[in-house]
């Protein structure tokens, strides 16, 4: 089946640092990826997603690049604020299971100033 | 006003009791989705329905049922609450024509099972 595995939190940062927060996949075919953000007390929205292999995602200062060949959709930004202080999630979606998000379990981020 | 609103915000209840868990939307998708969140777990789907004839179990159906009113409206029900069902549960639509899968969620139902 299909499965998602990211890094584990909490990951604390001081403003302006670089943030990486990985993310391996297993998939059956050729998923589309996303990054989803929690902001404190929200639901989860959608921060970036990719859909074919070296595609590259990317808003509000983060990206993440599809890799096939190493399964991967690693999540960066280069200078964090704040403001980024979140839960982030990786997910793929299954084209063949009617494209059904598959979540990894969440990685917090806190951003001190 | 939200697109994807949940009702309740919070609910606090006893084990045993019948929950509802409605969801309405105002985007216009047919298909709508039920996740639990549980803290390192991820989501976890419960329930999805693509449109309002099709109902389908997801990864963790025990213990919860759904209905599908219309098609804005997705409710979920524990017909017999136990404090393991306690959890952040989300709703969520995607658009049939949207070949990504990209959901559009909720702001969360938090619930307490004593």
């Amino acid at each position: 089946g299909n499965s998602v595995t990211q890094m584990e939190g909490p990951v604390t940062l001081s403003e302006e640092a670089f943030l990486t927060i990985n993310c391996t996949y297993t998939a059956t075919g050729y998923p589309s990826l996303f990054w989803y953000v929690q902001y404190p007390g929200e639901g989860l929205q959608l921060l970036l997603k990719a859909t074919k292999a070296d595609d590259k995602g990317s808003n509000k200062g983060f990206e993440a690049t599809y890799r096939k060949e190493t399964t991967s959709f690693h999540l960066e930004k280069g200078s964090v604020q704040v403001s980024d202080s979140a839960v982030y999630f990786c997910a793929l979606s299954d084209r063949a299971a009617g494209n059904k998000l598959t979540f990894g379990g969440g990685t917090r981020v806190l951003v001190k100033p | 006003d939200a697109d994807v609103t949940q009702t309740p915000r919070n609910r606090i209840t006893k084990t045993g009791k019948r929950i509802m868990l409605e969801c309405s939307q105002t985007k216009g998708h047919d298909r709508m989705y039920w996740y639990r969140q549980d803290p390192g777990l991820g989501l976890r789907l419960i329930y999805y329905s693509f449109d309002v004839k099709d109902i389908n179990k997801g990864e963790i159906s025990d213990g919860y049922s759904v209905s599908r009113q219309a098609q804005a409206k997705f409710s979920l029900s524990l017909e017999s609450a136990i404090p393991n069902q306690t959890a952040l549960y989300f709703c969520a639509t995607s658009d049939l024509r949207d070949n990504t899968g990209e959901l559009f969620f909720g702001e969360g139902s938090r619930l307490t099972v004593l």
